[in-house]
């Protein structure tokens, strides 16, 4: 199994609520990240998990929360968003660092 | 900026044409990768040439890297409007898990 699956595939939230993002592999990659994406930019690594701890924090506000349950699943919590987090938020994995990642399809994010 | 620079920014061409992408960098690299990603969707590995190596083939798609010159090229040959994708050049920065990618070029091949 070669995929990376993320829930939901669209998410509109309101300044005021939490949700959470998911993201799944079973590839036994040892590395997992998340990214954002605006439109027509490059994505912009947020967080990089190694053998589930974190391993950097690009500067990422407090208002989003990373997890890690376990090697296969990688969270990311979100509180009290503002408009401008709205974009596109990517789950990858890879081998180990510096490899080949393996990206998911996503999730559309619009803050309210 | 740590980002890598691509150009063109954007390209138009016809089916069966080839399509170069150009990807300049700034750090020392241990290998560089090339990526694919549909409009909105999440992005495809395409292709990853380590530092020792000048070219690599994959299908239709050939990869050069000159580390004298910290560039690299991808050439997709006889091109088809399903090629039509944005193209990302990324590379792991110092210590390995933080990949840089550049700016992207926006390909679009007219049926």
């Amino acid at each position: 199994d070669t995929e990376v699956t993320q829930t939901p595939k669209h998410l509109v939230m309101g300044m005021t609520n939490k949700k959470s993002l998911k993201c799944e592999q079973h590839m036994g990659h040892r590395a997992m990240y998340w990214y954002k994406q605006k439109a027509k930019k490059p994505p912009e690594l947020m967080f990089v998990y190694s053998y589930e701890k974190l391993s950097i924090n690009e500067s990422v506000p407090s208002r989003f929360s990373p997890e890690c349950p376990n090697s296969s699943l990688l969270n990311l919590h979100l509180h009290a968003l503002q408009p401008e987090d709205s974009a596109l938020y990517l789950c990858a994995s890879s081998q180990t660092g510096g490899n080949e990642q393996f990206f998911g399809p996503g999730t559309r994010l619009t803050v309210l | 900026s740590q980002q890598g620079e691509e150009d063109p920014q954007a390209l138009s061409i016809q089916e069966g044409e080839n399509a170069t992408m150009n990807c300049s960098y700034k750090t020392s690299i241990n290998n560089l990768q090339w990526y694919r990603q549909n409009s909105g969707r999440g992005l495809v590995h395409l292709i990853l040439i380590r530092s020792n190596e000048r070219e690599k083939h994959s299908g239709r798609l050939r990869v050069t890297l000159d580390t004298s010159k910290k560039s690299s090229s991808l050439l997709i040959t006889a091109s088809r409007a399903a090629d039509t994708a944005s193209y990302f050049c990324a590379f792991p920065h110092t210590g390995g898990f933080k990949t840089i990618f550049g700016a992207g070029t926006r390909l679009f091949v007219k049926a």
